[in-house]
């Protein structure tokens, strides 16, 4: 079965500076995709970033970029230059995506950034 | 507005009542899912709708949910006899099988209450 960890529940990071957010995944399937999602208070999930397995590069969106490292089957978010709007609940996430998959999407349960000024 | 779309937003039933949500997908998206969202936790996959036809459900449905997308477009997700464990933000997403990352497009959510 497939399983996304995120064993940070809380991050604080000071403003303009980096943070790393962990994601490890578990599957056996060879193709699949991980993603990034950012959670405001709000409530509405706003997508940020992917990779996919078969990627030879790390994903790279503006200030965010993904660090994957698939023989240790992780999949870190890099957020540069934290600003205050970053503050927000952020979630790792799988898809399958082999022929006929339905690309449900596998979610872990979250790290929480606090952005300080 | 071309985002996806949920109504209503908030929900506060009774135990024991039935409850209906509606989410509009991104008109040509024909993939659409529902997750359940408890306090604290990353969602949760419920079903799963390519064009009109229902192609997964979640062991999380119980017999209690049914969810339709006739025509393919706009999808419901019924919530019979609610229980106070229903209580929870449901979550619609729509996307659109081709090239590139497949990334779904959330909605903003229906949080139900249940008393």
């Amino acid at each position: 079965a497939q399983k996304i960890t995120q064993t940070q529940p809380g991050m604080f990071v000071q403003e303009k500076e980096a943070v790393t957010l962990d994601c490890t995944y578990d599957t056996s399937d060879p193709s699949y995709g991980l993603f990034w999602y950012k959670q405001p208070s709000s409530g509405e999930m706003i997508f940020l970033i992917y990779q996919g397995s078969y990627d030879q590069q790390n994903a790279t969106e503006g200030r965010y970029s993904l660090n994957f490292q698939k023989a240790r089957k992780s999949a870190n978010l890099v957020i540069s230059a934290s600003q205050l709007g970053d503050s927000a609940m952020y979630f790792c996430a799988m898809t399958l995506n082999y022929g006929g998959a339905t690309n449900k999407l596998i979610f872990g349960t979250g790290t929480l950034l606090a952005v300080q000024p | 507005d071309t985002g996806v779309s949920q109504d209503p937003r908030h929900k506060i039933t009774k135990r024991g009542q039935n409850v209906t949500f509606r989410c509009d997908p991104i008109s040509e998206h024909n993939r659409l899912y529902w997750y359940r969202q408890t306090l604290g936790q990353g969602p949760e996959f419920l079903t799963y709708f390519q064009n009109e036809a229902q192609l997964e459900k979640s062991r999380l449905l119980s017999d209690r949910f049914s969810a339709e997308r006739p025509k393919g477009s706009f999808s419901t997700l019924e919530i019979q006899r609610t229980e106070q464990g229903d209580s929870a933000m449901y979550l619609c997403a729509s996307s659109s099988r081709g090239l590139g990352s497949n990334e779904q497009f959330f909605g903003p959510g229906t949080r139900l209450t249940v008393l």
